[in-house]
């Protein structure tokens, strides 16, 4: 298996324009995370879903956030509008019951 | 609620010396998992180990080993004969129950100096 596929790798923009960061789950994995990695709040999880319905969204940090599971292999988070403090690096993770959670690569998000 | 500290922000070593990450947890769950994550410079976070709440046993594995106490709710991580492709960003977790829901620990920086 290819892991956990995330895309883009790097994201510039600019604010106030909308950006949507995708996802790939391990095949078979029935848990998706969402997690926000900073300097100054560290990893942050931001919602997960299981068996692509969301599970626990408090992690969300404003209505400008918004994730999107439609099916077993993909979802998206996106965030929109996006401000400068929505810089972060993006992770995507996915398990099965029980089991540990593989992380991507992760989305490094920069908006100027 | 649940809470994980790691302590130590940054730690420097010289290659071959041992060294210990300190994790120490909060939760009010009686089932839970503890995990130890790696994240090397290029980013990526690499899953080292997990412990459920029933099992105290010490684990080994190569040059890694784990001490998981709960009388003192420590899950602590020593690496033996560092080397330097050691140097990364060290976390400790914690989930209640099954595997959802983790929370991070704020990680320790190892620098290996060879």
């Amino acid at each position: 298996d290819a892991g956990v596929i995330q895309s883009p790798r790097h994201e510039v923009t600019e604010m106030g324009q909308e950006v949507t960061l995708r996802c790939k789950p391990i095949s078979g994995h029935d848990y998706l995370f969402w997690y926000r990695q900073t300097m100054m709040r560290g990893l942050e999880l931001l919602i997960y879903f299981n068996n692509n319905v969301p599970i626990d969204d408090s992690g969300m940090p404003e209505d400008r956030f918004s994730a999107k599971m439609p099916n077993a292999s993909f979802s998206t988070l996106k965030i929109q509008p996006s401000e400068p403090r929505d810089s972060a690096v993006y992770f995507c993770a996915s398990s099965s019951d029980r089991s540990e959670a593989f992380f991507g690569q992760g989305t490094r998000l920069t908006v100027v | 609620a649940q809470k994980v500290t790691q302590a130590q922000t940054e730690i420097s070593v010289v290659e071959k010396e041992d060294v210990t990450l300190d994790c120490v947890y909060e939760t009010r769950d009686t089932t839970y998992y503890l995990f130890w994550y790696k994240q090397p410079p290029s980013g990526e976070l690499v899953f080292l180990i997990r412990r459920n709440s029933f099992d105290e046993q010490n684990e080994i594995s190569g040059r890694y080993s784990w001490n998981f106490q709960k009388s003192t709710s420590s899950f602590n991580f020593t690496i033996t004969a560092s080397q330097v492709v050691d140097s990364a960003v060290y976390f400790c977790a914690l989930s209640p129950g099954g595997y959802q829901k983790v929370t991070f620990g704020t990680g320790t920086k190892l620098q290996v100096i060879p």
